[in-house]
């Protein structure tokens, strides 16, 4: 079946250090692929996506692209601050009208400052 | 927009007491989730509804787990009688279109229940 493989935490870096969150995925065709984050105590936001192969999803000065030959959808950002401290989601969506996110188990980050 | 309501925030009950949580989707969704969130098991998708119609309880535990939808702008998940293992974050989330994989999810603050 579909499924999310995440880098598992959790992962500690400094203020304005370089970030990557890996994130494979197995699924039948091309599904559609999103990075949720979600801040202390709060519900599930979605930080960006991307829908079709090569596709480049962005947001916040974060990034992720859509690698079809890797099965990949790593999650990147260049310089991170204390606010980005959070538990970072992978999920895919099915084709087919499936309707169900399938979820990563999540990745905790901490930024020290 | 006010985004996916849920209520109560945090309930705190006794084992075999019925619970019942509740969730407002955003207006003009056609589509709600239920999801639970725990440590071990992390984001389990628990119902769906498309159209007020339950479309996958695939992962509802068990028969003491229920989900209705009675119309467009309201949704309960109802535990009866509730264990100390149903101790988790519920969230609620919902989505515009039925058959778009590209539509966004957009999630709920969650209910923190506790069960002693």
């Amino acid at each position: 079946g579909d499924s999310v493989t995440q880098m598992e935490g959790p992962v500690t870096l400094s203020e304005e250090a370089c970030l990557t969150i890996n994130c494979t995925y197995t699924a039948t065709g091309y599904p559609s692929l999103f990075w949720y984050v979600q801040y202390p105590g709060e519900g599930l936001q979605l930080l960006l996506k991307a829908t079709k192969a090569d596709d480049k999803g962005s947001n916040k000065g974060f990034e992720a692209t859509y690698r079809k030959e890797t099965t990949s959808f790593h999650l990147e950002k260049g310089s991170v601050q204390v606010s980005d401290s959070a538990v970072y989601f992978c999920a895919l969506s099915p084709i087919q009208g499936a309707q169900k996110l399938v979820f990563g188990q999540g990745t905790r980050l901490t930024i020290n400052p | 927009d006010a985004g996916v309501i849920q209520s109560p925030r945090h309930e705190v009950t006794e084992m075999g007491q019925e619970v019942t949580l509740r969730c407002k989707p955003i207006s003009g969704h056609n589509s709600l989730f239920w999801y639970r969130q725990t440590m071990m098991r992390g984001l389990e998708l628990l119902i769906y509804f498309n159209n007020n119609v339950p479309i996958d309880d695939s992962g509802m535990p068990e028969d003491r787990f229920s989900a209705k939808m009675p119309n467009a702008s309201f949704s309960t998940l109802k535990i009866q009688p509730s264990e100390p293992r149903d101790s988790a974050v519920y969230f609620c989330a919902s989505k515009k279109g039925i058959y778009s994989d590209t539509d966004t999810q957009y999630f709920g603050p969650g209910t923190r229940l506790t069960v002693l």
